[in-house]
């Protein structure tokens, strides 16, 4: 399975933007780039997913590198809510279905 | 929409007892999945069922664990018998398409 790197942790303060970096240079043709979170004390919850080309949606965007080795996951405001564990994900398709394979993510922490 | 419910969200047993968690996932989404995670660990993939046939459990530890999947909706998940590193929180999650949606886990602890 392809891997990807993450850093262990990353602080952020409240209401500024924040870009959380993924590393993944063995990533294959056909492998989509998801981003799940998960909150303390709470199952993993989907941020975003995407293949070549950027993407945007009401919790955050993903911009992903013209060679599509690494990526990075923008929240443009932090909150207080959004500190958690953030997981990038290569995902295996099998058809409209996917085997995702979790790494230990990167623990976000926002400052009031 | 109603998310994917778990039950029991906490059990503690003692080692060599057996434990079934139930998961009841999203109405219409056909792939279930089961996740064990260990306390600071991501989750990993024990058995993901499509339907009611089985996708892939290459690695659920099949001299303990069993899980099925009736008629396509309900899920179980049984461990018999329990050892100590079973501990963790076990996690459903079902899927319509490349999202999944998780539930809120059962923490297992075992003594």
């Amino acid at each position: 399975d392809a891997k990807t790197t993450q850093p262990n942790s990353m602080e952020s303060n409240e209401e500024e933007p924040v870009h959380l970096p993924c590393n993944h240079s063995t990533i294959s043709g056909t492998d989509y780039i998801h981003w799940y979170r998960q909150l303390p004390s709470q199952g993993p919850e989907y941020v975003i997913h995407g293949l070549t080309s950027n993407v945007n949606n009401r919790m955050a965007s993903l911009a992903i590198a013209e060679d599509r080795k690494s990526s990075t996951l923008i929240l443009h405001r932090a909150t207080l809510r959004d500190a958690a564990v953030y997981y990038c994900i290569l995902s295996i398709t099998t058809g409209a279905n996917s085997k995702l394979t979790f790494g230990k993510g990167i623990t976000l922490s926002v400052r009031p | 929409e109603a998310g994917v419910a778990q039950s029991p969200r906490y059990k503690i047993i003692e080692k060599r007892q057996s434990v079934a968690f139930w998961c009841n996932p999203i109405s219409g989404h056909a792939t279930l999945y089961w996740y064990q995670q260990i306390l600071g660990q991501g989750p990993k993939l024990l058995i993901q069922f499509q339907n009611n046939g089985v996708v892939d459990d290459s690695q659920l530890p099949k001299d303990r664990f069993s899980a099925e999947r009736l008629k396509g909706v309900d899920s179980t998940l049984k461990i018999q018998p329990a050892k100590l590193e079973d501990s963790a929180v076990y996690l459903c999650a079902s899927s319509y398409y490349l999202e999944q949606f998780f539930g809120p886990g059962t923490r297992l602890t075992v003594l």
